[in-house]
């Protein structure tokens, strides 16, 4: 069964400070791996996928296939990056995004 | 372009009635997908729509059920409405299964 857990409901951090974001998944084959974000008021949007491997708004996120983990990561907070932050897997043939929870990000000025 | 859109934004309905919501996709997208995302919850997959054709389906009773027209809009009915329905029920377009964009929901409150 795939799955994703993200442990922390909520995180709250101190502009500038860096922040991560943990994600791990359980799935048994090659899963495609995605952070979508939701500002306030906002509908949910791609942040970025593993496959592509680039840095949107200042973040990454690096797949470990052996830890089994997509965590977010950026070095200098800001408070623009207040949202909540879903991570989500998606298996390999035409099978369905699974989420995990969400986090909360909370950047403090 | 409008992206997604999704009506209506609220519903408020009585226990055992009947639901339709409904969801326009991105221009050039063929698929939509429907998800229920309950308070404090990730979005759960309830089911995708190709080629007006139910293709995929998550783990919900036969009480949820939908469509796909011509057209790529997509309606999702639930039937017998129980308390644990309320939820927000966000639909996603995409061109085949790419990358999904989300339309901003439609607030159901079962009372």
């Amino acid at each position: 069964a795939q799955r994703v857990t993200q442990p922390e409901k909520l995180l709250s951090v101190f502009k500038g400070a860096p922040v991560e974001l943990k994600c791990n998944y359980s799935y048994s084959g090659s899963p495609e791996l995605f952070w979508y974000v939701q500002y306030s008021r906002q509908r949910l949007q791609l942040l970025l996928r593993h496959i592509s491997r680039e840095s949107i708004k200042g973040f990454t996120a690096d797949l470990n296939k052996g830890e089994t983990s997509f965590h977010l990561k950026k070095p200098f907070a800001q408070e623009e990056d207040s949202a909540m932050y879903y991570c989500a897997l998606k298996g390999s043939g035409n099978t369905p995004l699974v989420f995990g929870k969400g986090t909360r990000l909370s950047v403090i000025a | 372009d409008a992206g997604v859109t999704q009506s209506p934004t609220h519903l408020i309905k009585t226990r055992g009635q009947q639901v339709t919501l409904r969801c326009s996709p991105k221009s050039g997208h063929d698929t939509v997908s429907w998800y229920q995302q309950a308070l404090g919850q990730g979005p759960q997959f309830i089911f995708q729509y190709y080629e007006e054709e139910e293709r995929q389906r998550g783990n919900f009773p036969d009480r949820f059920s939908g469509h796909q027209f011509p057209n790529y809009s997509s309606e999702l009915n639930v039937n017998a409405l129980l308390l644990g329905d309320s939820a927000l029920y966000l639909c996603a377009s995409s061109l085949l299964n790419l990358e999904q964009y989300f339309g901003p929901g439609t607030r159901l409150t079962v009372t």
